[in-house]
């Protein structure tokens, strides 16, 4: 099984409005990846998780909170979001991670297509 | 540091003929590179990789890469197109000196017309 599943496809969300979107994988990999994504533009790395633990958050506001409960399960969690974070959030995971990652593809989920209303 | 550069925004290729992808890095030491490619609504899918060894590359879908350090080029290669292959094409790299996280390029629109 190479792959990795993310829930919901689509997402319409008020602004006051709390979600959240999951990401599962069952490759036996210990790092996973959240990025945000807007049209035609390049992923922009969220979180990574290595080993269950939070190992980088790039400076995301407080309404995205990340959960890693086990190995093999990502959520992210979503309040108070505002109209400019609609986008593609992909979860990711690959082998793991620092100098052992360097030579390792990542995987990426179909992504959940989110709209704030 | 670590930067990828893919100069083109779109490329548009009739079917049947090569078509290439362009990508150029700048790394500290050795570069591990990697193309993906991402089709409408969809995540990215990993293409290839270079680690090490052969400068030419074979991937999936009849893709190949070329890397060539003293260009420090790694363009994304395939002798015939199809206009399956219409979609976002995104380089990406990793520096052993660097971080782990991945650098991806802009990203190229690659558009097959029949």
């Amino acid at each position: 099984d190479t792959e990795v599943t993310q829930t919901p496809k689509h997402l319409v969300m008020g602004m006051t409005n709390k979600k959240s979107l999951k990401c599962e994988q069952h490759m036996g990999h210990r790092a996973m990846y959240w990025y945000k994504q807007k049209a035609k533009k390049p992923p922009e790395l969220m979180f990574v998780y290595s080993y269950e633990k939070l190992s980088i958050n790039e400076s995301v506001p407080s309404r995205f909170s990340p959960e890693c409960p086990n190995s093999s399960l990502l959520n992210l969690h979503l309040h108070a979001l505002q109209p400019e974070d609609s986008a593609l959030y992909l979860c990711a995971s690959s082998q793991n991670t620092g100098q052992g990652a360097l030579n390792t593809e990542a995987f990426f989920g179909q992504g959940t297509r989110l709209t704030v209303v | 540091a670590q930067s990828v550069a893919q100069p083109e925004d779109q490329v548009n290729v009739a079917e049947g003929n090569p078509l290439t992808v362009k990508c150029t890095y700048s790394v500290s030491g050795n570069p591990y590179l990697f193309w993906y490619v991402q089709y409408p609504n969809r995540g990215l899918q990993f293409l290839l990789k270079y680690i090490t060894g052969d400068n030419l590359v074979k991937g999936s879908y009849g893709f190949e890469a070329e890397f060539n350090k003293s260009q420090t080029s790694f363009h994304l290669k395939k002798p015939s197109a199809l206009v399956s292959d219409s979609a976002l094409y995104f380089c990406a790299v990793r520096d052993k000196e660097g971080s782990y996280i991945p650098t991806f390029g802009r990203g190229t629109s690659l558009i097959v017309h029949p």
